[in-house]
């Protein structure tokens, strides 16, 4: 049981490229979830989605694409790099017993746009 | 978007001390209350998952209580050992919708 991956664990891009985060979880959980972390701010979420072909947007979806085709992958594209997405970004695998959210993070990509 | 708070930002204590955090969200749409414990380099751990006014959750020598009428929650620690040291977050979520605090870092001295 892997648990949540995610790849690549770092990544640094020119402004205007693009580049997709994979992120995989083994768990057969219905929600996964982005979200970046940036120094003093807590985890924002960028997309969620609750189960294959269903996506929603975060708190702060600007500039990133997600969809979701199976179950057990979730991918976050950057569609043109920006500075400002300079973050490390967790990707999270949920399990919903009784409506109640246990959250499992993946290891992390810190990701650098220059 | 709506308001976590955490407090202290950071605490420094002596190994055996015991120790409390704060974090406070909106009353209103809750669903659950969420605290996490996050080492330097790794990813967030789920301590527990709340969701009654009146919750009182325990794991060995940390625990936590709720108060969902008036929006707080409460971790405490007690008898601090070094590898408690990590920063503790709390998030509280409305249906899917998750808001963390920034958390508190936490820093037990031999």
């Amino acid at each position: 049981n892997a648990g949540v991956t995610q790849t690549p664990k770092f990544q640094v891009l020119k402004t205007g490229q693009s580049m997709t985060l994979q992120c995989a979880q083994d768990m057969n959980h219905e929600y996964m979830s982005w979200y970046r972390q940036d120094p003093g701010m807590g985890l924002r979420l960028i997309h969620y989605s609750v189960g294959a072909g269903i996506t929603d947007q975060g708190e702060v979806p600007n500039g990133y694409n997600v969809s979701r085709s199976t179950t057990e992958d979730f991918p976050l594209r950057l569609l043109s790099a920006a500075p400002s997405q300079t973050s490390v970004y967790f990707c999270a695998s949920t399990r919903q017993p009784d409506r109640v959210f246990e959250q499992y993070f993946g290891p992390g990509t810190r990701l650098t746009v220059t | 978007i709506l308001n976590v708070e955490q407090s202290p930002q950071s605490l420094h204590v002596q190994e055996g001390d015991s120790t409390n955090f704060t974090c406070s969200f909106p009353s209103s749409n809750f669903y659950a209350l969420h605290w996490y414990r996050w080492e330097t380099a790794k990813s967030p751990e789920a301590l527990f998952v709340m969701t009654l006014n009146g919750d009182e959750k325990k794991k060995g020598r940390i625990s936590a209580t709720l108060n969902t009428k008036e929006g707080y929650s409460y971790l405490y620690i007690k008898g601090s050992q070094p590898e408690d040291s990590a920063t503790y977050l709390c998030a509280f979520n409305t249906g899917n919708q998750f808001y963390f605090g920034t958390g508190t870092s936490l820093t037990v001295i031999p």
